[in-house]
């Protein structure tokens, strides 16, 4: 356990689905962060959100809608996803509003659009 | 281009070796960390070597880096089966975004 919960662990959706993943976390860390992980492709970082700002958006689009309510809380709103979105979503915490610690990962979300 | 590459892609070997991965990056760093990944599973944080540092261990593991040539390597010693996962560098690069930028990764598979 590293302190950061996401939920659900899979998640099957089909194109016209609205859903959204949780990540949680209890660690007292003001910078969270939701990370994409494809087959066979490095981590593509998505949003940061630094004491609930977002303060980074790589190029996503629109169909991912991230929401920070607190610092203990991330979410990523989906819809009209498309199946190359199918991947492992991995939210992150740190201390600070730079990683000059360490990450704490959650187990991330299986999701497989269809 | 990703900052953070890692050499090479799969590497096995017998339990009791040891194990070494690179990775080399392309702009200036605050420091340099590697993280493990079991299949399918989040990241675990493994250490973290600033730039000001060129050598750093925990346990049976052993960090370089080398900032004139942008590269890192970790060594694992004496390995185990429980060893087997994915390993991955990730740079907090000077001046640029918020957050770690991760490369492709190690699989490193130990053999029983």
């Amino acid at each position: 356990e590293t302190g950061v919960t996401q939920t659900p662990r899979h998640l099957v959706m089909g194109m016209t689905n609205k859903k959204s993943l949780k990540c949680e976390q209890h660690l007292g860390h003001n910078a969270m962060y939701w990370y994409k992980q494809s087959a066979k492709k490095p981590l593509e970082l998505m949003f940061v959100y630094n004491f609930k700002e977002q303060t980074e958006n790589n190029s996503v689009p629109s169909r991912f809608s991230p929401e920070c309510p607190n610092s203990s809380h991330l979410f990523l709103h989906l819809h009209t996803l498309q199946p190359e979105d199918s991947a492992l979503y991995l939210c992150a915490s740190s201390l600070g509003g730079t990683m000059n610690t360490e990450a704490f990962f959650g187990q991330g979300t299986r999701l497989t659009v269809v | 281009s990703q900052q953070g590459e890692e050499d090479p892609q799969a590497l096995s070997i017998q339990e009791g070796e040891n194990a070494t991965m690179n990775c080399s990056y392309k702009t200036s760093i605050n420091n340099l960390q590697w993280y493990r990944q079991n299949s399918g599973r989040g990241l675990v944080h493994l250490i973290l070597i600033r730039s000001n540092e060129r050598e750093k261990h925990s346990g049976r593991l052993r960090v370089t880096l080398d900032t004139s040539k942008k590269s890192s390597s970790l060594l694992i010693t004496a390995s185990r089966a429980a060893d087997t996962a994915s390993y991955f560098c990730a740079t907090d690069a000077r001046g640029g975004r918020r957050a770690l930028t991760f490369g492709s990764g190690t699989r490193l598979q130990v053999q029983p």
